[in-house]
């Protein structure tokens, strides 16, 4: 699976978006992008993926580059119950077996209030 | 975390004890993925099962640990003769096992070795 780079730690205003930068810049054309995130002490919850397409869902929007080789996940009104470790991971997702995910570090986001 | 369910959430051993971790997946979700979280470092893949079969185990270590899915029942992680540096949060993930295999995690087992 590709290296991901995200910052390691982002503030945001309460009720503001939050953009968390990711870059990927040697996935492959089959390698989707994950988010993420994990409040601390519970179990990393999922967000959002995508392949190319920008994607919305009700947490969250995720905008891919045309060129895929980074991405953005927007939290369009931060609330502090957002503040969490954020994993930006790719991978291959391929019909019968998918390997383990590989975490990095992440982006700690703390929302200010 | 929609329903993947551990146990027990916390779990106390001594030196040279065992310690059985548990998982049931989601119901219609066949696969299941185990990590482990040690103090302040990030998650990191051990273990993916499916039912009755190991399909990669290159995250386990080598000695003392093992993991099974049988086919009745939840899956379990087994760690024997726990030592100080096993402690650590142990997360289950399932997933459907089709195209886009989304991982749902569970709340985690809180291994702490005395």
């Amino acid at each position: 699976d590709a290296k991901t780079t995200q910052p390691p730690s982002m503030d945001c205003a309460e009720g503001r978006a939050a953009n968390l930068p990711c870059n990927h810049s040697t996935i492959s054309g089959n390698e989707y992008v994950y988010w993420y995130r994990q409040i601390h002490s519970q179990g990393p919850q999922y967000i959002i993926h995508g392949l190319k397409n920008n994607e919305t869902n009700e947490m969250a929007s995720l905008i891919i580059t045309e060129d895929r080789k980074s991405s953005t996940l927007i939290l369009p009104h931060a609330t502090l119950r957002d503040t969490a470790v954020y994993y930006c991971i790719v991978r291959v997702a391929v019909g019968g077996g998918a390997d383990g995910l590989t975490f990095g570090k992440g982006t700690h986001l703390i929302i200010q209030p | 975390n929609a329903g993947v369910m551990q146990n027990p959430r916390h779990l106390v051993r001594r030196r040279g004890q065992e310690a059985r971790l548990r998982c049931s997946p989601m119901k219609g979700h066949s696969h299941v993925y185990w990590y482990r979280q040690l103090p302040e470092e990030g998650l990191k893949f051990m273990v993916y099962l499916q039912k009755e079969n190991i399909i990669d185990e290159s995250g386990m270590p080598k000695e003392r640990f093992s993991a099974e899915f049988p086919k009745e029942g939840p899956s379990i992680l087994r760690i024997q003769q726990v030592v100080r540096g096993d402690s650590a949060a142990y997360f289950c993930a399932n997933s459907r096992g089709n195209f886009q295999e989304t991982q749902y995690f569970g709340p985690g087992t809180r291994l702490l070795v005395l």
